[in-house]
């Protein structure tokens, strides 16, 4: 079965630290990935997302994630965090051969302090 | 070019009372997918449909709750005699629909709060 595993319920990071949310999956695909945040009462919006090429994706906000398929991870990483970052990150997977339809995990509550 | 639309934003219903959820697609985009969001989770898939067609409804629960995108209209996710347990966020997701993997957009969802 396809899963997707983000290990920290909670991060709590200090503005302008540095940033990496884990994510593993599990899938018996090839696996389409990407990193979607959430604000409190919002929808998702797509921070980045990996089909194929190089492994290192840029997104917005100054986020970045590297795929690296022998640890099945992707890991979402930012350099200097902004208090405006703090929110909740949802890693997910997809796969042409089940249909598009994404696989989520559980997400990830970043707080920022000051 | 309007994103994914989704009304009611809010929703309250009394135990036993049916919900209407309605999602309209980005334009252009003929696939439809509903997830759901549980207190404290990460949201779940509930069922793929593209117009007049259910592709998958393997998340969908057996009873109660039902899914159509029709020729004209908005993609509608009914739940029948709702109970506490369905109290949650729906989203909706939209995509261009193809052979190749593409991203989906989002809707604002809607919450639904049964009382």
């Amino acid at each position: 079965a396809q899963s997707v595993t983000q290990p920290d319920i909670h991060i709590t990071v200090s503005e302008g630290a540095s940033l990496e949310l884990r994510c593993n999956y599990s899938y018996g695909a090839t696996p389409y990935l990407f990193w979607y945040v959430q604000s409190p009462g919002q929808g998702l919006q797509l921070l980045l997302k990996y089909f194929s090429g190089d492994t290192l994706v840029q997104g917005i906000k100054g986020f970045e994630a590297e795929f690296k398929r022998s640890q099945s991870s992707f890991n979402l990483r930012k350099p200097s965090v902004h208090w405006s970052d703090a929110a909740e990150y949802f890693c997910a997977v997809g796969a042409r051969e089940y249909g598009n339809k994404l696989v989520f995990g559980a997400g990830t509550i970043l707080r920022v302090k000051s | 070019n309007a994103g994914v639309m989704q009304n009611p934003r809010h929703l309250v219903r009394r135990r036993g009372q049916e919900a209407r959820l309605r999602c309209s697609p980005m334009k252009g985009h003929s696939h439809v997918y509903w997830y759901r969001q549980l207190p404290e989770e990460g949201l779940k898939f509930m069922v793929y449909l593209q117009k007049e067609n259910i592709i998958d409804e393997s998340g969908m629960p057996k009873e109660r709750f039902s899914a159509e995108f029709p020729k004209e209209g908005p993609s509608i996710l009914r739940i029948q005699q709702v109970v506490r347990g369905d109290s949650a966020a729906y989203f909706c997701a939209s995509s261009p629909g193809s052979n190749r993997v593409t991203e989906a957009f989002f809707g604002q969802g809607t919450r639904l709060t049964v009382v």
